[in-house]
């Protein structure tokens, strides 16, 4: 199984500023098959970006994902105070598919 | 527009079953890729299962043999049978649409999800 780790666990930050969120495998995952999606309080994920750079349709381009291997980053641009919510990055390179266990990005 | 709805949620006692139910609109179930997804509560999401749209199923590891995904292409709705319930699998239970384009895969639309409590 691929392990997903997501650092930091918690990111405090202000409107305005710029966010990188970092998820790192266990093991090399095939770029096509990471994605990251975003969580707030009692709603269903919502897909950002999915083949570790493809945003999802309605997404803003202040959000941006990178990365290879075994690396990957979610990055905000500006940050915006409907972003603040978990982040998590899911990965299908191999079965069974996993998440990370989330990054919390909160209101400083 | 694309639509799920998910149902079928409750108490139930451990060693119970439940079947949840995931309708869907704005699209035919059958063709496309569907997967459970669940969320235990204050916890991160965890992959349950995937079906294809060619009907080969995938099952995690922590509920093969207990769970069976399913479709029904007259009702165009989507379901997971879930017996032998353990504390554990008490959770939000999510269904997802799922996109595998130019080979990039995710789950594209979710539905709001059902809960399911298991305890005595």
């Amino acid at each position: 199984e691929i392990v997903l780790t997501q650092s930091p666990g918690t990111l405090s930050l202000s409107p305005g500023e710029r966010a990188t969120l970092s998820c790192r495998a266990s093991q090399s995952v095939s770029s096509n098959y990471l994605a990251w999606y975003q969580q707030k309080p009692g709603q269903a994920p919502r897909l950002l970006i999915y083949g570790t750079s493809s945003r999802a349709t309605g997404i803003p381009d202040r959000f941006s994902g990178s990365g290879s291997g075994t690396d990957f980053t979610l990055t905000f641009s500006r940050l915006e105070p409907e972003d603040f919510a978990v982040y998590y990055c899911q990965q299908f390179g191999s079965s069974p598919w996993t998440f990370g266990q989330g990054t919390r990005v909160e209101i400083k | 527009e694309v639509q799920l709805v998910e149902s079928g949620g409750g108490l139930v006692q451990p060693g119970g079953s439940l079947r949840l139910s995931c309708a869907a609109s704005g699209f035919t179930v059958s063709s496309n890729y569907m997967s459970w997804v669940r969320q235990a509560p204050g916890k991160g999401l965890e992959w349950v299962s995937v079906i294809y749209s060619g009907g080969t199923t995938y099952y995690a590891d922590s509920v093969k043999g207990r769970f069976t995904i399913s479709r029904d292409n007259s009702k165009n709705t989507l379901y997971l049978q879930v017996d032998s319930l353990r504390p554990e699998d008490s959770a939000v239970y999510f269904c997802a649409r799922d996109t595998y384009t130019s080979g990039r895969y995710a789950h594209e639309y979710w539905g709001q999800g059902t809960l399911v409590t298991v305890s005595s």
